[in-house]
């Protein structure tokens, strides 16, 4: 079993609708969790951290269940721009971290 | 400018050749990593480092070698190249575990 698993997707929304998505993780133990972004192959860039009380960074809102193991994200009010792989992050308690295979976003006009 | 600095960008190789990828940061980071890309698989750990003169072998390792001999630059080895080894390779580095990851831009490595 991979230590961290994500819907690939593709989420195909059109603009100003809301997607969400999650990603599950094995390591009961994992301390971290973050969401990256990454376009057309270049490197991953932080979006947000993700924190056990959920967190909100303008449209993109963050929540960890640490109960199920999982993490999520949700962004409204889609934007053109906003079509990307997300990466979620997992940090273990020795440094270790490990990456979900990515979900892709596609908002179309 | 401050970041993650990898060199080279792009590289051809031919199968059995070995090269060095140079990661530089200039962030006082203590912690450092390599990962490859691979269509459809995510990214796949290589090696890390927790600090200068430490490595550690991370989810794919086999056919790598890393040295961390100054604490800025983090480097990976592949003494004999493949096919198999045809990737795009990122280096990342972090202050701390509650701190989100800087990564370099990439290196897109052939193997023929």
């Amino acid at each position: 079993r991979k230590e961290v698993e994500q819907d690939p997707g593709p989420f195909n929304v059109p603009e100003g609708a809301t997607v969400a998505f999650n990603c599950t993780y094995s390591n009961s133990a994992s301390q971290s969790f973050f969401w990256y972004r990454q376009d057309c192959r270049k490197e991953p860039k932080l979006l947000m951290s993700v924190y056990s009380s959920g967190n909100e960074d303008g449209r993109f809102t963050a929540q960890l269940n640490r109960a199920s193991q999982y993490i999520s994200l949700l962004i409204r009010d889609s934007k053109l721009s906003d079509s990307a792989t997300y990466l979620c992050v997992v940090i273990s308690n020795d440094y270790k971290l490990s990456f979900g295979a990515g979900t892709t976003v596609t908002v179309r006009a | 400018n401050a970041g993650v600095t990898q060199t080279p960008k792009f590289r051809v190789l031919k199968t059995g050749q070995s090269m060095t990828l140079l990661c530089a940061q200039d962030m006082n980071h203590e912690y450092m990593y390599w990962y490859r890309q691979d269509p459809g698989m995510g990214l796949r750990l290589i090696h890390y480092s927790v600090g200068e003169g430490t490595t550690a072998k991370g989810e794919v390792p086999d056919g790598y070698n890393v040295s961390r001999l100054k604490k800025q630059n983090f480097l990976l080895g592949l003494e004999s190249a493949a096919p198999s080894q045809t990737s795009v390779y990122f280096c990342a580095s972090i202050r701390d575990r509650g701190y989100g990851y800087t990564f370099g831009s990439g290196t897109r490595l052939t193997v023929v």
